[in-house]
């Protein structure tokens, strides 16, 4: 089975300062997808970043990045000068691809607040 | 940018009754999914769709739900005899290359059954 772990229900950054969320999985395949996704409040749900399993370069998009370390199983999400627009709930998933499985596993999540 | 819209938002129903989740995904996607999340739960998958038939379920989705894609726009959840432990937020999900990609989610709908 999968399962996906965020340990930090809350964290706060301040405006323009660097944050990073915790994500640890756990999971005996070998082919996986692991993504970060971020709800605003009484927004809908949108992709952050994505990370293939097999890929040792860390994903990149603009002000997020990811340190994923295969071996201990990490996947965190770092954000670089946060802004106002990032306080959402952000969401660790993980995607089996042995089988052609669609199946997103999901963390419980961490809420992020942005202080101005 | 697209959106993938969910109604209604909120939805109260009694339990035993019927209930449909609405949702539009976005037009040019062709894969399709609904998930949930019990208040103080993990948001968790139900049912993927493709293709005009289901590809892949959980064992949560048993004979009380179904699902269809009646018009070729929207994409409905049926719960037919709802129960309290049915009470949720219910996401929709599409995608236009499929799951390796990354989904739209919509804002969803909180089915309350009393």
């Amino acid at each position: 089975a999968q399962t996906v772990t965020q340990s930090q229900p809350e964290m706060s950054v301040q405006e323009a300062e660097t944050v990073t969320l915790s994500c640890t999985y756990d999971t005996s395949e070998s082919d996986y997808y692991l993504f970060w996704y971020k709800q605003p409040p009484s927004r809908q749900m949108i992709l952050v970043i994505r990370q293939e399993a097999y890929k040792q370069q860390n994903a990149t998009e603009n002000r997020f990045s990811v340190n994923f370390q295969k071996a201990a199983k990490s996947f965190s999400l770092k954000i670089s000068d946060s802004q106002l627009g990032d306080a959402a709930m952000y969401f660790c998933t993980s995607l089996l691809t042995q089988g052609g499985s669609e199946k997103l596993v999901f963390g419980k999540g961490t809420k992020l607040t942005v202080n101005p | 940018e697209p959106e993938v819209t969910q109604t209604p938002s909120h939805q109260v129903t009694q339990m035993g009754q019927e209930v449909i989740l609405r949702c539009v995904p976005i037009s040019n996607h062709l894969y399709f999914y609904w998930y949930r999340q019990i208040l103080g739960q993990k948001v968790e998958f139900l049912v993927s769709f493709y293709n005009n038939e289901i590809s892949e379920k959980s064992e949560i989705f048993d004979d009380q739900f179904s699902v269809e894609r009646p018009d070729g726009s929207n994409f409905t959840l049926k719960i037919r005899s709802t129960k309290l432990e049915d009470s949720a937020m219910y996401f929709c999900a599409s995608s236009s290359l499929g799951p390796l990609y990354g989904y739209t989610f919509g804002s969803g709908t909180r089915l309350t059954v009393v």
